[in-house]
């Protein structure tokens, strides 16, 4: 089956660094990779939606200065955090999609900010 | 605004106790819904996947339902065992393509042996 790998799996920063998260697609060509993010007891909210080689779309409320993806290539998006925050602290899950077809999702990447 | 909602938010039962978990979206013009296991600090592992033109699926003690035309979905779990205590997410995908799934908050499920 159809896998998505997160690195790294949790990450402590501290206030005011910057944190890039790295999701892959194992076996199959992902021409779209979707980032989420949740809090503790709330649900996955979308933050951004990323097309490989094309600049991502970002939700509303969402800074794109603030959260940098990258989908250089069909296997691979880059999530960075700048400047990271106490704030930023949650658990950020990828998911990625060849056209059409089902979304497979990475196991979640847990950072904490201090 | 597309929403999705589930309840209970939270369901604690004993153990062998049949179940059902409620899911209910806002917009009956759906692609797919599916529904999800959350354990604590862990990822998301799917259970089942029902297209729009599907009325049900079923896996092992798990069966899930749909009705579009009322924006319901129902997620039944038989006999259930302690090992199914997780918080179960519903996300619906409302176009084919590349669209994101939207999810409720989830129903945290608690099986007392």
């Amino acid at each position: 089956g159809a896998v998505v790998s997160q690195h790294p799996s949790w990450v402590i920063c501290k206030s005011g660094t910057s944190v890039k998260i790295e999701c892959r697609s194992l076996d199959f060509q992902a021409t779209t990779m979707f980032w989420y993010r949740q809090f503790p007891k709330q649900s996955l909210m979308l933050m951004a939606t990323s097309n490989e080689g094309s600049k991502a779309t970002y939700e509303q409320g969402v800074e794109k200065d603030k959260f940098l993806i990258n989908h250089a290539s069909l296997t691979l998006s880059t999530l960075t955090v700048t400047s990271a925050h106490p704030e930023d602290s949650s658990f950020y899950i990828c998911s990625a999609t060849e056209t059409g077809s089902e979304q497979y999702f990475g196991p979640g990447t847990r950072l904490t900010v201090t | 605004k597309q929403e999705v909602t589930q309840i209970p938010a939270a369901l604690s039962v004993p153990e062998g106790e049949n179940l059902v978990l409620n899911c209910s979206f806002t917009d009956s013009a759906i692609y797919n819904l599916q529904w999800f296991r959350q354990d604590p600090g862990k990822g998301l592992t799917s259970l089942l996947l029902i297209q729009s033109s599907q009325r049900e699926q079923t896996s092992g003690r798990l069966n899930a339902s749909l009705d579009k035309s009322s924006g319901r979905s129902t997620l039944y779990i038989a006999a259930s065992q302690p090992g199914d205590s997780a918080t179960y997410l519903c996300a619906v995908r409302y176009n084919s393509g590349n669209t994101p799934l939207v999810f409720g908050k989830g129903t945290r499920l608690s099986v007392i042996a």
